[in-house]
């Protein structure tokens, strides 16, 4: 089982849909969990952080479930602009946070 | 607003032959990443550096890749004798700590022919 586990997609939804992914760990010491945006052939840029307690930035909300071992990403009223791959980063205790990256979710808005 | 830089942006060379890549991290980042990604795959981590020191580079194929970070800045991570399966983009990223969001270069995008 990969460490780190995400659902390719892609995921093809219309303008203005609300879509969700989700990201699976399996290590339980897992510590600190980033999400990000890939856009083709440019690195992964930082879109939000995830907290314990959940957070939101705009129209994106971020979940962290450790019972499950999972987190999620909700992006709501998806504009053609979120197009792009999400990347799910677990930083993974032990003494050296390591981080893990998924392989990224694919997500096209269309028209 | 601060960036990584990385150079160079594109490399092609012949398997056998030597490459080097660099990286200049967000000033004041103590902890610096060289990643490797294949197209369609997430970012693989290669190795891991606080300040000068490797924290972990498990994953660096160590007969043919190598990297350093000797002042604790900037960082170079070298492959010699490139193979043809060692196409793809390399990633350099820093943080300020370990546990803190990290930030992307551009990457140098690697063919090896």
């Amino acid at each position: 089982r990969k460490e780190v586990e995400q659902d390719p997609g892609p995921f093809n939804v219309p303008e203005g849909a609300t879509v969700a992914f989700n990201c699976t760990y399996s290590n339980s010491a897992s510590q600190s969990f980033f999400w990000y945006r890939q856009d083709c052939r440019k690195e992964p840029k930082l879109l939000m952080s995830v907290y314990s307690s959940g957070n939101e930035d705009g129209r994106f909300t971020a979940q962290l479930n450790r019972a499950s071992q999972y987190i999620s990403l909700l992006i709501r009223d998806s504009k053609l602009s979120d197009s792009a791959t999400y990347l799910c980063v677990v930083n993974a205790q032990g003494g050296s946070y390591i981080p893990t990256f998924g392989r990224g979710t694919s997500l096209i808005v269309h028209p | 607003e601060a960036e990584v830089a990385q150079s160079p942006r594109y490399k092609i060379t012949e398997k056998s032959q030597a490459v080097a890549f660099w990286c200049d991290p967000i000033s004041g980042h103590a902890t610096l990443y060289w990643y490797r990604q294949i197209l369609g795959q997430g970012p693989e981590l290669l190795v891991q550096f606080q300040d000068e020191s490797v924290v972990d580079d498990s994953q660096l194929p160590k007969d043919r890749f190598s990297a350093e970070r000797l002042k604790g800045v900037d960082s170079t991570l070298k492959i010699q004798p490139a193979e043809l399966g060692d196409s793809a983009m390399y990633l350099c990223a820093s943080s300020a700590d370990r546990d803190s969001e990290q930030y992307f270069g551009p990457g140098t995008r690697l063919t090896v022919t």
